[in-house]
């Protein structure tokens, strides 16, 4: 059964670079791994979604190695503002679309 | 295009009374998952619908039921109510085939006294 594991919590500084990585050992070909931030009071909401190798957008980039096992998130330059908890998350495909999420990492910024 | 919506946004009840909680998803959306969050337990999935049947259902007990009309709206039922049901319960609805990418609403939080 997939499962996904994620480190509790995180501290960096304002302007590092932060990587996040997500295990998850037993997905199948066709799911996908994607992550969520939330924000204290608010509901999570969505960053980035990969399959494999290298997804970026205008907030992350998502590094997926060829044994897609695991999965970094990573954050360029964060600010104070990035504080917040980062789920990864694995859509099982060929489960009704179950979703299995990890249980968050607490990232901290400091100035 | 309006987000989701959840109501009401905060509620108070006693042990052993019954809740309804609702979601309206964006406007288009057909599944509507609902989630659990507590502090020490972190996002507990309760259950997913789609197109008015239930897809998925995560590990809660029989007290906890929802439904989803032919509008997609949806709503969580939980009956018998316990202090440990005091939490933000989380709706998201998603416009895909695949559920992954999922836009929460803001939560209602219940306090169980």
């Amino acid at each position: 059964l997939a499962k996904t594991t994620q480190p509790i919590s995180m501290d960096s500084y304002e302007g590092q670079e932060v990587n996040i990585t997500c295990s998850h050992n037993n997905i199948a070909t066709n799911d996908y791994i994607t992550w969520y931030q939330q924000f204290p009071s608010q509901g999570p909401r969505f960053i980035i979604q990969g399959y494999k190798t290298k997804v970026t957008n205008e907030v992350a980039s998502l590094f997926i190695p060829a044994d897609r096992k695991s999965s970094t998130l990573s954050l360029p330059r964060v600010s104070l503002s990035d504080t917040a908890v980062y789920y990864c998350l694995v859509g099982l495909a060929d489960s009704n679309y179950q979703l299995i999420w990890g249980a968050g990492t607490k990232l901290i910024i400091k100035p | 295009k309006a987000g989701v919506t959840q109501t009401p946004r905060y509620l108070i009840k006693t042990r052993g009374q019954q809740v309804t909680l609702s979601c309206s998803p964006i406007s288009g959306h057909r599944s509507v998952s609902w989630y659990q969050q507590t502090p020490g337990q972190g996002l507990q999935f309760l259950f997913e619908y789609f197109s008015e049947t239930q897809r998925n259902k995560g590990n809660f007990p029989g007290r906890f039921s929802g439904r989803q009309f032919s509008n997609s709206r949806s709503e969580m039922n939980v009956s018998t109510l316990e202090l440990g049901d005091s939490a933000l319960y989380l709706c998201a609805s998603s416009g895909v085939p695949r559920i992954d990418e999922q836009f929460f609403g803001p939560g209602t939080r219940l306090t169980v006294l």
